[in-house]
Order: structure tokens, then sequence, then C-alpha cells
């Protein structure tokens, strides 16, 4: 089991802001940076922001990220139907010397 | 353009072993860290394994140290999985992504192949 904790999922309608927790410990996000990634069904995942709140080329600025502590933090206003995927935080942890995925979180847009 | 590609994957008994490949196109391979993730089916993502760029550093998630062995050749900007000794829960689709941090361990993944699925059952 992943020791990432997110929601399984998180809905809004059309033009409503959306946030996405995960929830880590001192050995991963309070110690390291936090990545996220969006997988729009049945494709491979994408980078949707990395090093805490910096979004690739190419990523609208709709999504924005934030860490406090062990915790991190994605956000989605203005949702559109195309947002509709699965969301993925991640981190380095130093207790494990592995890269870390969180459970994901589902995003419906109603 | 940056690419990878994955290939390999199949369908394997329980105890057998599978070894995957990567091409890589568009970008300097040898100046990258790679990584596999894979993703079991309805499940999330898993990361499995990290290379440096001179073969260097090498880690494994704890699901699959001691079964399976990273490789790269820069020479042919190419990256291998070598999987042995493979458990149903090995199934998955396996994806291929670069890191682009000049870094000692994995940071993050701007690029992913579209994934290569292994299955093993009897």
């Amino acid at each position: 089991q992943s020791v990432l904790t997110q929601p399984p999922s998180a809905s809004g309608t059309p033009g409503q802001r959306v946030t996405i927790s995960c929830s880590g410990s001192s050995s991963n996000i309070g110690s390291n940076t936090v990545d996220w990634y969006q997988q729009l069904p049945g494709t491979a995942p994408k980078l949707l922001i990395y090093s805490n709140n910096q979004r690739p080329s190419g990523v609208p600025d709709r999504f924005s990220g934030s860490k406090s502590g062990s915790s991190a933090s994605l956000a989605i206003s203005g949702l559109q139907s195309a947002d509709e995927a699965d969301y993925y935080c991640a981190s380095w942890d130093d207790s494990l010397n592995g890269y870390v995925f969180g459970t994901g979180t589902k995003v419906t847009v109603l | 353009e940056v690419q990878v590609a994955e290939s390999g994957g199949g369908l394997v008994q329980p105890g057998g072993s599978l070894r995957l490949s990567c091409a890589a196109s568009g970008f300097i391979f040898s100046s990258y860290n790679m990584n596999w993730v894979r993703q079991a089916p309805g499940k999330g993502l898993e990361w499995v394994a990290y290379i440096s760029s001179g073969s260097r550093t090498k880690y494994y998630a704890g699901s699959v140290k001691g079964r399976f062995t990273i490789s790269r050749d820069n020479a042919k900007n190419s990256l291998s999985l070598q999987m042995n000794s493979l458990r149903d829960e090995d199934t998955a689709v396996y994806y291929c992504a670069r890191d682009p941090v000049v870094g000692d361990h994995p940071y993050y993944f701007d690029y992913w192949g579209q994934g290569t699925l292994v299955s093993v059952s009897s």
C-alpha cells in the first residue's frame, strides 16, 4: 500500500474549483518536493506539476500545486469535462529509498 | 521530438522471466536518468526502478528488489528491465519514463512511453 494518501474521488460542476489532498510523512513530502500526474482514461500518465508548484510548458494555469509540512494539494480551477481523469501525487521517500506515488484520486465532472 | 517506446511485454508463467526494452529518441539519452513505473490492471501507479545516466546508481522498489534488474546501453539509446522469478502480482502495464533532473535519485518524470503489458499467469 502507498505511503501517500489521497481521497479516492473528487467531483465538481464545470467552472468550479476542485482540490485534491495528498498526505505523507516527514520522510517523503516533509523533506522532499511533490509532483502531480494526470492520467486520462486509457492513456499514459502525464506530468502536471513538479517541485511542489511548477507547471511544465503547456499545462494550463488552471492547475496549481502547493505544499505545507507533510501534506500537499492540487487545485483545479475552472473545471472542464476534459479534466476528468485520475490524479496522482508523488515524492521521494528517504526511508524507503524509493519514489512513491499516492493512492490516486478520480476526478469526475458532474 | 522526445519519444520513449517500450517493448517486450507478453504472457509468462509464474516463476518465469521476461526482458523489457525501452527505445529512446529525440534527446541525448546518455544525459538523463531513467525509470520504470508499472500499473496493475485497475490499480494505481507504482515506481519500479531507477538508473542514473551513467549506470552508477540504481534503486529498486522493495517489491521487486532481488528479482528485477535495470540496465541501459547509452550507445544504443536503450533502457532495459530484466524480470526474473515473476509472480502473479507483477502483472501490469510497464512504463519507461525520463527524469529531467541531474540528481542522485528520481525527482519527477516528464516523458512517458505508452507502456507494455506483462501478464503473469499459468
